[in-house]
């Protein structure tokens, strides 16, 4: 069964840095999302990307924060200048379509800046 | 606005029991989605159940079965016979069909406890 990967599985960072986080959506899924879920709370949306360009972004996904679809697989989230506060779990997600589709989701990064 | 409560922050019973999670939503859209996902301890989400807005038809699916009311705008999940294993933290989360981009909104999650 076709599943969402996500790379790493873990990234341990110094503030301030850039981290680029990668995902490989489901292959025939038009539709790619970022979310994060800081430690014990719910999760939290962060962009949507269809066709090449962002659909949606939260107040979360400020200009420290980007996405990229580089080739035809992955579906990156950068960010440029990581602060404490951005150590969370990171999830991507993808769904078929528009409407009724489930959004599937990937297994996660755990981001730990310090 | 779109918002999804869940007021049980924590649930814990024993095995074999049934357990019945509350989800309550606001939206103004006429038509929209209700999912509910499963994080277990090893932190994945993982999709359960989907629902859409004109479907008010409950469902049960081997243990799981939900109840949509529309009119009180609650979508509850119930886990029939509880085991160890359904141990997880379980999120009610909302799509509303005019949102272009299909964001789903998250509840604050309930975390169930299953003892032997």
């Amino acid at each position: 069964e076709p599943e969402v990967t996500q790379t790493p599985s873990h990234q341990v960072t110094q503030m301030g840095q850039e981290v680029i986080l990668r995902c490989v959506p489901i292959s025939n899924h038009l539709y790619f999302y970022w979310y994060r879920q800081i430690l014990g709370q719910k999760v939290e949306f962060l962009v949507s990307f269809y066709n090449n360009e962002i659909s949606e972004k939260s107040e979360i996904f400020d200009d420290q924060f980007s996405v990229e679809r580089p080739d035809g697989s992955n579906f990156t989230l950068k960010i440029r200048s990581t602060k404490l506060e951005d150590s969370a779990m990171y999830f991507c997600a993808s769904k078929r379509g528009l409407g009724t589709d489930t959004q599937y989701f990937g297994p996660g990064t755990r981001l730990t800046v310090l | 606005a779109q918002k999804v409560t869940q007021a049980q922050t924590e649930i814990s019973v024993v095995e074999k029991e049934d357990v019945t999670l509350d989800c309550v939503y606001e939206t103004r859209d006429t038509t929209y989605y209700l999912f509910w996902y499963k994080q277990p301890p090893s932190g994945e989400l993982v999709f359960l159940i989907r629902r859409n807005s004109f479907d008010e038809q409950n469902e049960i699916s081997g243990r799981y079965s939900w109840n949509f009311q529309k009119s009180t705008s609650s979508f509850n999940f119930t886990i029939t016979a509880s085991q160890v294993v359904d141990s997880a933290v379980y999120f009610c989360a909302l799509s509303e069909a005019r949102n272009q981009g299909g964001k789903l909104i998250f509840g604050q999650g309930t975390e169930l406890s299953v003892k032997p």
